[in-house]
């Protein structure tokens, strides 16, 4: 069966710095990974997206993601954190409709 | 574009009751998602239809079940509420996953559902 794993349930960074968010998944066949992000008292939001091709994927708000198969891993950076990115952050992987989501990242940006 | 909408926004019940979660999704979806979203427990897959069927479902019991109309509307069930039912019913839509792999799901602002 397919699953994530995040690593670390809160991550704090400052304003401007590096922003990094684990995930490692488990899948016997080839997955299709997912980063979301979940304002406060809001629905999920898709940041990027792999599912083949290029191992390095951009997303939205400056996020991007790489896929490492021999490390299992498709970690969530972003070089330059801002305010606006507090909030909760899910790794997902799926096959045909399900769609097994990590335990969430509250990440916290401060001043 | 209207997104994915859900009804109602909040939900109070005792044990014991029912509770009815509605769900509409992004025009020309066909398949929709429900997810349970538990304080400290994160996001657990519940339900998928497509096209009228249910498709997958998540480890639930049986007391949570739901359908879907030929809108591609869906209602999510839940019967003999307990306490631990209480969380965030999240809904989300996609368009029918093809070949080529799972298309990305949208999703709804969710429904509150609060047990006493």
């Amino acid at each position: 069966a397919q699953s994530v794993t995040q690593l670390g349930s809160h991550v704090s960074v400052s304003e401007g710095a590096l922003v990094l968010l684990r995930c490692n998944y488990s899948s016997s066949v080839p997955p299709y990974l997912f980063w979301y992000v979940q304002y406060p008292n809001q629905g999920l939001q898709l940041l990027l997206k792999y599912t083949t091709g290029a191992t390095l994927v951009k997303g939205i708000n400056g996020f991007e993601a790489e896929f490492k198969k021999s490390e299992t891993s498709f970690h969530l950076t972003k070089p330059s954190a801002h305010m606006s990115d507090a909030a909760e952050y899910f790794c997902a992987v799926s096959d045909f409709g399900d769609m097994r989501f990590g335990a969430g990242t509250r990440l916290t940006v401060k001043p | 574009e209207a997104g994915v909408t859900q009804s109602p926004t909040h939900l109070i019940k005792t044990r014991g009751q029912q509770a009815t979660l509605r769900c509409s999704p992004i025009s020309g979806h066909t398949s929709v998602y429900w997810y349970q979203q538990a304080l400290g427990l994160g996001l657990q897959f519940l339900l998928w239809y497509d096209e009228g069927e249910e498709r997958n479902r998540g480890n639930f019991p049986p007391r949570f079940s739901g359908r879907q109309f030929p809108n591609y509307s869906s209602e999510l069930n839940v019967n003999a509420l307990e306490l631990e039912d209480s969380a965030l019913y999240l809904c989300a839509s996609s368009l029918a996953s093809l070949a080529g792999g799972p298309n990305e799901q949208f999703f709804g602002p969710g429904t509150r559902l609060t047990v006493l």
